[in-house]
């Protein structure tokens, strides 16, 4: 199984709104509603930020919102503020058991 | 409120077997839910090792799958990693996690990760 894409990089000044794509196939990201996105602020251990597509958890503010066409599924972070510059990752599962992870993308709160 | 925590050596010889524990608190594995390890070398992405559900079942990342053992440990509300025949390339952050609502779902409860060099 291939890690699904994301862009290395990504960023926004305050206030904007940024979206990051992650890109899988019809066997991963394609083929099942079960795409998450992940926070990872540097030393600390990945947040829940979305899980199945476009749901967010508890305490996940509503800047966060996810959506997925064919293979690619987006986290769109609005009102873009300091404390979302982080690292952010978006997984799927991949059928027959398996479980993938985005390559990562940092993103810059310019 | 579950909380994880991991433990286990943080230098292993290349071509021995890493073991790593999460003892989780606040809930009682053998309940439910499915548990996982992953792992971020330094600087990388995150890599989905392996799952295990409170009924023992497992599930592997193929890629690891011939060095990897996930395995439950109930009396002390655990679950450990086994990875054997470790290389430089099993340097890496490795977390416990929940599976949020079942094997399909992402990971809402996280260890705070603990660190394993691979080096002689």
């Amino acid at each position: 199984q291939s890690a699904l894409t994301q862009p290395p990089s990504a960023s926004g000044s305050p206030g904007q709104s940024v979206t990051i794509s992650c890109t899988g196939t019809s066997s991963d990201v394609g083929g099942y509603d079960y795409v998450s996105w992940y926070q990872q602020h540097p030393g600390k251990a990945p947040k829940l930020m979305i899980y199945e597509v476009t749901k967010r958890p508890s305490g996940v503010p509503d800047r966060f919102s996810g959506s997925k066409s064919g293979n690619t599924a987006s986290l769109t972070v609005s009102g873009l503020q300091a404390e979302d510059e982080a690292d952010y990752y978006c997984s799927s599962y991949a059928g027959s058991n398996n479980f993938v992870f985005g390559g990562g993308t940092k993103l810059t709160v310019l | 409120q579950v909380q994880l925590q991991e433990s286990g050596p943080g230098l292993v010889k290349p071509s021995e077997t890493l073991s790593l524990t999460c003892t989780v608190s606040g809930y009682s594995i053998s309940s439910g839910f499915y548990w996982g390890w992953i792992r971020q070398p330094p600087g990388k992405g995150l890599e989905w090792i392996g799952t295990i559900y409170h009924s023992g079942s497992t599930y592997y990342n193929p890629s690891l799958k011939s060095r990897v053992t996930i395995s439950l440990d109930t009396s002390k509300n655990q679950f450990s990693l086994k990875l054997s025949s470790v290389t430089a390339a099993d340097t890496a952050m490795y977390y416990c996690a929940r599976h949020s609502r079942g094997f399909y779902e992402g990971f809402d409860i996280w260890g705070q990760g603990t660190m394993v060099t691979v080096s002689s």
